[in-house]
């Protein structure tokens, strides 16, 4: 199976803020690599595919980069509905894994 | 637009079958992908399976000898079966859809793009 580890587990911000979020994958996935935002009691929500493509009706504030084993997501400008809690989840090979999450709270 | 609902008993015995069924509402089943993932309280995310409307199918080998996926496109549904639960199987339970984008000639990007609400599934006696 493929590993996924996400840095930090849990980070705190400001609104306004600009904040990177990092995902490794265990070995190469080119750029098969998704990022999910889920909410307290709500379903995950895509918001990247493909390491780099904004999912529809996303805000543009939300982007993705990266290849091979290394990603971020990057939020340039925190707002108060984005503090929730971040996944990575490769789509290289099954079984799909998922990153342990990233909790952005509100500093 | 495209809504995915979970229904099912939300207790299950130890050692019993766990039996969920996802309501595929505002569009067909057909010619797309249809995903389970679960959420133990508190944790990350764990793939389960997925299965084509065709009944074709992919599981998580970790779960691999309990799981059964199967899909009834007559009324727009796909349901999940997990044999022999145990306490590690409580969880939130959601249903998904997968979406293939652009495919080479060994791989598809892909991506659960709508998901249900989710269901709180207990195993206890």
């Amino acid at each position: 199976d493929i590993q996924m580890t996400q840095s930090p587990s849990s980070l705190s911000a400001s609104v306004g803020d600009r904040v990177t979020i990092t995902c490794r994958a265990s070995q190469s996935i080119s750029t098969y690599l998704n990022w999910y935002q889920q909410i307290p009691g709500k379903a995950p929500k895509l918001l990247i595919y493909a390491a780099s493509s904004l999912q529809s009706r996303v805000p543009s504030r939300f982007s993705g980069s990266g290849s091979g084993t290394d990603f971020t997501l990057t939020i340039s400008s925190l707002q108060r509905e984005d503090f929730a809690t971040y996944y990575c989840q490769q789509s290289y090979s099954t079984p799909y894994t998922f990153g342990q999450g990233t909790k952005l709270e509100i500093k | 637009q495209v809504q995915l609902q979970e229904s099912g008993p939300g207790l299950v015995k130890p050692s019993e079958t766990l039996s969920l069924t996802c309501t595929v509402s505002g569009g067909s089943i057909s010619s797309y992908y249809w995903s389970w993932i679960r959420q133990p309280p508190g944790k990350g995310l764990e793939w389960i399976g997925y299965i084509y409307y065709t009944g074709s199918t992919n599981y998580n080998p970790s779960l691999k000898s309990r799981v059964t996926i199967s899909v009834d496109t007559s009324k727009n549904q796909f349901s999940l079966k997990l044999s022999s639960v145990t306490a590690a199987d409580t969880a939130v339970y959601f249903c998904a859809r997968r979406a293939l984008g652009y495919c080479s000639n060994t791989n598809c990007y892909s991506a659960f793009d709508i998901w249900g609400q989710g269901t709180m599934v207990t195993v206890s006696s």
